[in-house]
């Protein structure tokens, strides 16, 4: 499972609501990205970290925020989610610089916003 | 900007035939380039990088700088190969990794 959990797994929330996701490791590793995925679009990344307190913006990071206080953790919050964010959202983890480092994925969540 | 293109967003193609699927990528830098698999119902997984040449479960990528690809190719389709492909690009400094728009492959027996 390569240390990285995501959590919840499923969520249903009402539009304009407030919704965080959570990205959990235990590995260390430097780097962490949250993607959305949506057919037709693939993986677009929406906020990545490069340490703790470290974060940069991705290609859809409207309306979405994030934080990383500590190594493991990497939360995404939809401060007042929309239909559009209806998506499943993976959280990926990365060791170190360079290209000889594989990115591992969490298992996905599944967000439906009604 | 950086960028990936994966223009087929469907490819089918019968088992034995050779395979092949595209990417573009846009990018001032170096670029270092992967192709990553999704299988159905499992993670998203690293298939092969640029940088190390290599041939894993039969298929080969060549970063041709002049025409900006990093085509994954296949001699020999087989059924397993059925899966969603995603082609990336790595930004050096702060490591800003981005995927293409992903191709659905399908192998007909």
């Amino acid at each position: 499972d390569a240390g990285i959990t995501q959590s919840p797994r499923h969520k249903v929330t009402e539009t304009g609501t407030p919704v965080t996701l959570r990205c959990h490791q235990t590995e260390n590793h430097r780097y962490m990205y949250w993607y959305r995925q949506d057919p037709g679009h693939g993986l677009r990344l929406i906020h990545y970290s490069y340490g703790v307190k470290d974060t940069d913006k991705g290609e859809v990071s409207d309306g979405y925020s994030v934080s990383r206080s500590k190594t493991e953790d990497f939360l995404l919050t939809l401060e007042s989610a929309t239909s559009s964010q209806t998506s499943v959202y993976f959280c990926a983890i990365r060791p170190g610089q360079g290209a000889n480092t594989e990115a591992f994925f969490g298992q996905g969540t599944r967000l439906t916003v009604v | 900007a950086q960028r990936v293109t994966q223009p087929e967003k469907l490819l089918s193609v019968f088992k034995g035939a050779p395979v092949e699927l595209k990417c573009n990528y846009s990018y001032s830098g170096s670029p270092e380039l992967f192709w990553y698999v999704q299988y159905s119902r499992q993670r998203l997984q690293l298939l092969l990088r640029h940088i190390s040449r290599e041939s894993i479960k039969g298929f080969t990528a060549d970063l041709n700088k002049g025409e900006t690809s990093f085509h994954l190719k296949k001699p020999f389709a087989q059924e397993e190969d059925s899966a969603m492909y995603y082609c990336a690009l790595l930004r050096g400094g702060a490591q800003k990794l981005v995927f293409g728009q992903g191709t659905r492959l399908t192998i007909n027996p």
